[in-house]
C-alpha cells in the first residue's frame, strides 16, 4: 500500500519566479516510480516529470525539476521561470512498481500572477 | 505520445438509468486500463483495474455490481454505471500504461467523462 501527501492545498507565484511544490510518500515497494502530473482547467492529466526510485540523479524536464530525497521519502517539484500556462492543479503520484497502479496526493492548486 | 480517448465527454441521465462510458487506446494496445473517479476539487481515486480477457479487479469500497467493467479488446474498456443515482455524479477518468511502447510506467490518460445524474 502507498500513501502520498501534499501539504500545500494552494500555492501562488509571480510570473518568471520560481516555486516549489512539496510531496512526501510512503511505500513498501523497493522498486517504484514517482510522478508529478498537471491538471489544467480542461481536466486532462498531463505528465510533468517522472523519477525512477533507483536513480539517485534528480530528474529534470526543461523548467521543471525534482528534489528526490529517498531516505526522507520526499519528492518536491521546482518550477523555474513560471509562466501563466503553468497555472493548474498539480498532483504527486507514486506507482507501486510492476502493477502500474497510481496513488495520488490531494493536489496543490498553483496560481501564477502576472 | 500515445492517445487515449473517452466517450462521451459529458452525459446527463435520469436517476435509475444506466450509463456506459468508453475508454479507447487509439494508437497502442493496452492489456490493462484503469478507471478513476474525481470529485470536484479533489484528487483522483482509483476505482478498478480493467484487464483484457479477464475480470476487473476493484479497489476496496467500490461496488463491482454498480460499476461494471468490460475490457473486450486490447483497445477498449467500458465502465457502466448501473442504476445511477445523484451521488454517482462525478468525473470519471481512464488511463492506460504504455508498456507496449517501451516507455516503462508512463500512463496515458483519457480526457475524462463528466457524469451528471438528475
Amino acid at each position: 500500500a502507498q500513501t502520498v501527501t501534499q501539504s500545500q492545498p494552494e500555492m501562488s507565484v509571480q510570473e518568471a519566479e520560481t516555486v516549489t511544490l512539496s510531496c512526501t510518500y510512503d511505500t513498501s515497494e523497493s522498486d517504484y516510480y514517482l510522478f508529478w502530473y498537471k491538471q489544467p482547467p480542461s481536466r486532462q492529466m498531463i505528465l510533468v516529470i517522472r523519477q525512477e526510485a533507483y536513480k539517485q540523479q534528480n530528474a529534470t524536464e526543461n523548467r521543471f525539476s525534482v528534489n528526490f530525497q529517498k531516505a526522507a521519502k520526499s519528492f518536491s517539484l521546482k518550477i523555474s521561470d513560471s509562466q501563466l500556462g503553468d497555472a493548474a492543479m498539480y498532483f504527486c503520484a507514486c506507482d507501486g512498481g510492476s502493477n502500474y497502479k497510481l496513488t495520488f496526493g490531494k493536489g496543490t492548486l498553483l496560481t501564477v500572477n502576472p | 505520445g500515445a492517445v487515449v480517448s473517452q466517450h462521451p465527454s459529458w452525459v446527463i441521465c435520469k436517476s435509475g438509468t444506466s450509463v456506459k462510458i468508453e475508454c479507447r487506446s487509439l494508437d497502442f494496445q493496452a492489456t490493462t486500463m484503469f478507471w478513476y473517479r474525481q470529485f470536484p476539487k479533489q484528487s483522483l481515486m482509483l476505482m478498478a483495474t480493467s484487464n483484457e480477457g479477464s475480470k476487473a479487479t476493484y479497489e476496496q469500497g467500490v461496488e463491482k455490481d454498480k460499476f461494471l467493467i468490460n475490457h473486450a479488446s486490447l483497445t477498449l474498456s467500458t465502465l457502466t454505471v448501473t442504476s445511477a443515482h445523484p451521488e454517482d455524479s462525478s468525473f470519471y477518468i481512464c488511463s492506460a500504461p504504455s508498456d507496449s511502447l517501451g516507455s516503462y510506467n508512463e500512463q496515458f490518460f483519457g480526457p475524462g467523462t463528466r457524469l451528471t445524474v438528475l
